[in-house]
């Protein structure tokens, strides 16, 4: 497959459980971004990696959020003890590199919901 | 705050009727500004990205248009079918010196049905 690939496409759990969502880049993007969407609002960033430089994690919501990104390509957002106000789409995109004029391409979003 | 507005929130058209979306945003200055497209259930699709000298950019039956000076954007569509019924979302990014933050702004989306 060519485009960004996400994992699992629908998870639901129970409050206070830890998920872990996974995002394939398209081979070759060095950007890797993910976004927060909530029924209604538009994306919220959370958190962007380029290449081998410190991630920017000024958009994750509380310290229950974290990412990683390994070898520089595949990522994985983690949520600790899970809450209902964090269910949402979770979309990753990449781009070739963080250049103003990249496009960035989306996958189709892991959908969370906690009960 | 930098903020993007779109409106309307909604739109309704008959199938072979054309429409235009609108952006305003207070992004300034801006690098460039993005439509994107987002089928329900799918991630978005970049439609058009124009930096801040363009002023207007097409994509087949899209086309859109900026204006630096009001902070507007518009995307028009012509001859809509019923495969452009989806959420059509504006981005703007802004200018910045350096560092990693990613800063992009999106609106809430226009979500637009084509009705046969």
């Amino acid at each position: 497959g060519a485009g960004v690939s996400q994992s699992p496409s629908n998870k639901v759990t129970e409050k206070g459980k830890d998920v872990e969502l996974r995002c394939d880049p398209i081979s070759g993007h060095t950007a890797l971004y993910w976004y927060r969407q909530s029924l209604g609002q538009g994306l919220e960033f959370l958190i962007y990696f380029q290449g081998n430089s410190a991630p920017d994690k000024s958009g994750l919501p509380s310290d229950r959020f974290s990412a990683e990104r390994t070898g520089g390509s595949v990522s994985t957002l983690t949520i600790q003890r899970t809450q209902q106000e964090d269910s949402a789409v979770y979309l990753c995109a990449s781009s070739p590199l963080r250049g103003d004029n990249q496009p960035q391409h989306f996958g189709d979003g892991t959908r969370l919901s906690i009960l | 705050k930098n903020q993007v507005e779109q409106s309307p929130q909604s739109l309704i058209i008959l199938e072979g009727k054309n429409c235009t979306l609108q952006c305003n945003y207070t992004v300034s200055p801006f690098s460039n500004l993005r439509w994107y497209k987002q089928d329900t259930g799918r991630g978005p699709v970049s439609l058009t990205i124009m930096t801040f000298s363009e002023n207007t950019k097409s994509n087949g039956r899209y086309t859109a248009t900026l204006d630096a000076d009001t902070k507007q954007s518009s995307l028009h569509i012509t001859a809509s079918q019923l495969s452009d019924s989806a959420s059509y979302i504006c981005v703007v990014s802004p200018m910045y010196s350096g560092g990693g933050a990613d800063g992009l702004t999106f609106g809430k989306g226009t979500h637009l049905i084509i009705q046969p």
